[in-house]
């Protein structure tokens, strides 16, 4: 089992470019959640997805940000139009279900640096 | 929503202490609480978890305690070691919901 799969580890882009953020869960996980991480900083919310559902974006900025979980493939987080604010790591993590108290497994991250 | 509070931000020992972090949640309905230790440039790992039907739980010199009534629970790490430099953080939800985590502890060991 290769646990959580992030790519890239690293991704650099200019203001106004688009970032795509890649997650592949955990075999036989169906849940995925994405977390941002300033330096320094704890561990903050965005994003609770089920294939092809979202289930929770309270902490998904307004703008810019979206998510997904299709049928095949892996979670994408995209960042439209980026500004130096979304420097960042984030992180997904996947669960096997909500029905049972499962820790979450995290990936690597990806290290989003915008110059 | 759930709101987690974790204190103290850093907390500096000497090999061979204990350290203990204490973390207070908001939502009455929580019923899962792990702990993650995050190395360096490294991802969070789970090291322990509690769930609401239980006090208290222990692995080797790490134990956590749940204070249901009381909203808090805590991380007591005992006989520490240099390679327990780390950062910590706390987290809670109830089931179908996303874990919210506390914004995490700084622990420096020193031998």
């Amino acid at each position: 089992n290769a646990g959580v799969m992030q790519n890239p580890r690293h991704l650099v882009r200019r203001r106004g470019q688009e970032a795509r953020l890649r997650c592949s869960p955990m075999k036989g996980h169906s849940h995925v959640y994405w977390y941002r991480q300033l330096p320094e900083e704890g561990l903050k919310f965005m994003v609770y997805l089920q294939k092809e559902n979202i289930i929770d974006e309270s902490g998904m900025p307004k703008e810019r940000f979206s998510a997904e979980f299709p049928k095949e493939g892996p979670s994408i987080l995209r960042i439209q139009q980026v500004v130096r604010g979304d420097s960042a790591a984030y992180f997904c993590a996947s669960s096997h279900s909500v029905a049972r108290e499962d820790g979450y497994t995290f990936g690597s991250g990806t290290r989003l640096t915008v110059v | 929503g759930e709101n987690v509070e974790q204190h103290p931000s850093t907390l500096s020992v000497q090999e061979g202490d204990s350290a203990v972090i204490k973390c207070t949640y908001s939502d009455s309905a929580s019923n899962y609480f792990p702990w993650y230790k995050q190395e360096l440039g490294k991802r969070p790992q789970l090291i322990i978890d509690i769930r609401s039907n239980v006090g208290e739980k222990k692995d080797q010199r790490i134990a956590v305690t749940l204070n249901k009534t009381a909203k808090h629970f805590s991380l007591h790490i005992t006989e520490t070691q240099p390679e327990d430099s780390a950062v910590y953080f706390c987290a809670a939800r109830q089931a179908g919901t996303a874990l919210i985590f506390g914004k995490g502890t700084t622990l420096s060991v020193s031998s």
